[in-house]
Parts: C-alpha cells; structure tokens; sequence
C-alpha cells in the first residue's frame, strides 16, 4: 500500500464549478499536508499547506484536513481554464525540513 | 530573483552510459532534494542534503544511483550505467530549513527530461 493514496483522475469539469481533490494516507505520524500544483513540463509549485487537522483558505483555495480518518482534500471554487494542472498532494513528518511523500497527482481540466 | 535551475533540460542517452545531472540551487536556501518523476507517477524521493551532507538518501534506487553537493550550492545527481526504467523527469528542490519556521517550501526546478534508449 502507497504511504499516499490519490485518484490520478482525468478530472473535466466547466468553467466555474467547485472542485474537489482528494488524498488519503496512511500514516497517523504525518503532520503536515501540502498541495502543490503542476503545470505540463514544468516544476511543482506549492499551492498552500496546513499543519494538522482543520481548513485553510487561501482565496479560491480551501485546503481541509482531517487526521482521524486520515483524508486531506482542495477545493477549488469558480474554477478557472488557468487552474487546468495536475495538483499533487503531500506529506511531510513532524520533523525540520526533509523529504515530502507525494500522492500520484491528479490532473484537472477546466473547460471554458 | 533566480529560481532553482537545473542542466541539461533534456538527456537522451544510450543504455549503459553514466549521466550527470545538475542542480542550481536558489541562493542562500541550506536544504536540496532530488525527486523523481515517471509517466503517470507521483513524485518518489531520491535523496536530501542539508548543507554538504546527506541526512536521508534511503530514496536512492540502487548503488548505480549518487549524488553530491559541494559548497552547500550545487549538486550533481549521477546515475552509472542507465538502464530504460531510469527513464523520468529528475526534479531538484530546494529550501530554507529554519528552527522554528514552516521548512516544507520546496522550491522546485523544471526537471531534467532524462530517455534512455
């Protein structure tokens, strides 16, 4: 079992709507949670994160964690053709810096 | 100001040939991660410096696969006698680890695009 469950999609959706991604993991040792957002051949770039449970908003971005059952999700409001992007989920330890673990990424298109 | 950078963007190369692959670093950031990224797959962690050292390289694939970092700036990823599986895009990050502060902002590079043939 991957440390990081995500669905690799393809996730269509118009011009507008709310979108949802999802991850889950496994390990009740992660403390903080990232989604990072990729556009094609290009580097990740960190969209926001949030250390433990609870939610966190960033504009058209809610980030929400639940650590009981271990489910980290984005949601993105008045979605945009510019957010079309694979957005990737990860973790990190409760340590200082180190590796992130990644969920597989799932890639979102938005239709004008 | 410069972000991370990375040579050469793309690499084909026959199989059982060494490549070197090269990682900019932004300015002044102490910690630097080379991932790695295959068709359809997430991100799979290579190996972590902080300065000149390497506190966890556990991502590393085989003994085929080294890396080093000198100056606490630039790192070089080498990978002796490729093989196809090695075939991915290699991204290299880097961050500003801090006591006390959020130290997971990894600032990415575009990846090298490495084929081996």
């Amino acid at each position: 079992q991957k440390e990081v469950e995500q669905d690799p999609g393809p996730l269509s959706v118009p011009e507008g709507a709310i979108v949802s991604l999802n991850c889950t993991y496994s390990n009740s040792a992660f403390q903080y949670f990232m989604w990072y957002r990729q556009y094609s051949r290009k580097g990740p770039e960190l969209l926001m994160y949030t250390y433990s449970s609870g939610n966190k908003e960033d504009g058209r971005f809610t980030a929400q964690v639940d650590k009981s059952s271990k489910y980290i999700s984005l949601f993105i409001r008045d979605s945009q053709p510019s957010d079309s992007a694979t957005y990737l989920c990860a973790v990190g330890p409760g340590n200082q810096g180190g590796k992130l673990i990644f969920g597989q990424g799932t890639e979102l298109s938005v239709k004008p | 100001g410069a972000g991370v950078s990375q040579s050469p963007s793309n690499k084909v190369t026959e199989k059982g040939k060494d490549v070197e692959l090269r990682c900019d670093p932004i300015s002044g950031h102490t910690a630097l991660y080379w991932y790695r990224q295959s068709l359809g797959q997430g991100l799979e962690f290579l190996i972590y410096f902080q300065g000149n050292s390497a506190p966890d390289k556990s991502g590393l694939p085989s003994d085929r696969f080294s890396a080093e970092r000198t100056g606490g700036s630039v790192s070089t990823l080498t990978i002796q006698r490729t093989q196809q599986e090695d075939s991915a895009v290699y991204l290299c990050a880097s961050s500003l680890v801090r006591l006390g502060a959020f130290s997971y902002e990894q600032y990415f590079g575009p990846g090298t695009r490495l084929t081996v043939t």
